[in-house]
Order: structure tokens, then sequence, then C-alpha cells
């Protein structure tokens, strides 16, 4: 069964980087056809999708989010991370990572992360 | 971009009804890249249906999903206690993805 997992802080300081990754398990990221993607979820907010990856290094990104957002590819590791730059107060949400498949077919448990000082 | 409008904003029903939701969007979607999702507090969103009306594995068949173009609907044909949630359309067949700002279906 196809498993993801989110980790890292979960308090950012205003103006610093987030960083997160999602490992991947029962499925293998470079053998996949897949891109994997994140999504936020501000607090009683609705759901916003912010970049998704193939392991070739393809990457797709909402154009909101581009100029701050970086993604990555550890095939070695099975997992992939995001990096979100200059982050505030309305960067606070629950980020998930899911796979993109016949839509978002399988998500992790969200993580949320905190941007305050 | 394309934008997704869902409607009603919450559905109030008892169990047993019928529950309509509705998803327009603000051009075509490509080859009915839609998927509806289900979110209960806490959790993260499910995929319920791809593909405008393909049930997802395990989803059960009081779950329906229909539409083409810029027009979806999501119908539960009798609502159970477990399906009282919000409800997320999100289409997928041009980039950016985007998602609805949702339904909640709530106990009457």
């Amino acid at each position: 069964q196809l498993q993801l997992q989110e980790s890292g802080p979960g308090l950012v300081k205003p103006s610093e980087t987030l960083s997160l990754s999602c490992a991947v398990s029962g499925d293998t990221i470079d053998s996949s056809s897949h891109y994997w993607g994140w999504i936020r979820q501000s607090p009683g907010k609705g759901l916003e999708w912010i970049a998704s990856i193939h392991y070739s290094w393809s990457i797709s990104y909402n154009p909101s989010l581009k100029s701050r957002v970086t993604m990555s590819v550890d095939t070695s590791r099975n997992q992939f991370s995001l990096k979100l730059s200059s982050v505030t107060a309305a960067d606070t949400a629950v980020y998930y990572c899911a796979r993109v498949g016949n839509g978002l077919d399988y998500w992790g448990q969200g993580t949320l992360v905190t941007v305050s000082s | 971009e394309i934008v997704l409008t869902q409607s009603p904003g919450t559905l109030s029903l008892s169990p047993g009804q019928r529950a309509t939701l509705s998803c327009r969007a603000s051009q075509s979607v490509s080859s009915s890249y839609l998927a509806w999702y289900q979110q209960k507090p806490g959790q993260a969103p499910r995929l319920f249906i791809y593909g405008a009306s393909s049930r997802a594995t395990g989803i059960p068949d009081r779950f329906s999903g229909s539409g083409s173009g810029t027009d979806f609907t999501l119908t539960i044909s009798r609502v159970e206690p477990q399906d009282f949630a919000v409800y997320y359309c999100q289409q997928y067949g041009s980039s950016p993805l985007t998602f609805g700002g949702g339904t909640k279906v709530e106990i009457k």
C-alpha cells in the first residue's frame, strides 16, 4: 500500500525558508510515471496546489508561488522535497504531499507549519 | 488559470436524503480531468471521484460523479452519517491545478 509521510520543522521564522520532505513507501519514485506534488491548506481555508515534480526533474508550479518555490527529488531515498523562501504569516498552513495520478490519489497525513517569530 | 466555483457553500441534510453538489469551471476542463475529494476535520482529503465520473478504490456506489466541459456534479444518492464532511472539486487537466472552495455537507 502506497504511503507518503511529510517531515520538517513545525515552526519557521518570518523571512526564512520553509523546508519539507515527503518520504514515499510502497512505490518507487523513479519507476513511476506519476508526478509528486505539494498542496497546502491555511487554517480554516481551502486547498492550494503549490507544485509537482517528476523524477526526471520536470516541474510544474503554481504561478502565484513560483518565485519562492524550489522542488527536488532524491531517488536514492525515494523522497521529494519542497523549499518555500521568504515566508510570512500567510504561509502558515497544513502542508500535504501527494501523488498526482488520476487526481491526487494518495496523500500524506499533512504537517502543520506555523510562521512566527 | 481555471477557477472552480462550488455551490452551495453548505448543504444541510438528514441521513437518507439525496445530496447534489455542483462545481462550475471558468473554462472547459480538459478531457474531464475533474476530481472530487472528501475531507473530514483533522484529516487529509481523500480522492472519491476522478475523470469526472470514475469512483476511486473503495468508494461506495452511492457516490456518483457526472458532467463535462464546465459543469460537474457530485451526487450522494442517500447520505449516510459518515458522509457528513467537506467536499472539494479539483481540475487536473491544465496547470496550475486548481480546487474549488468546497461544499460542507452537514447534518440537518
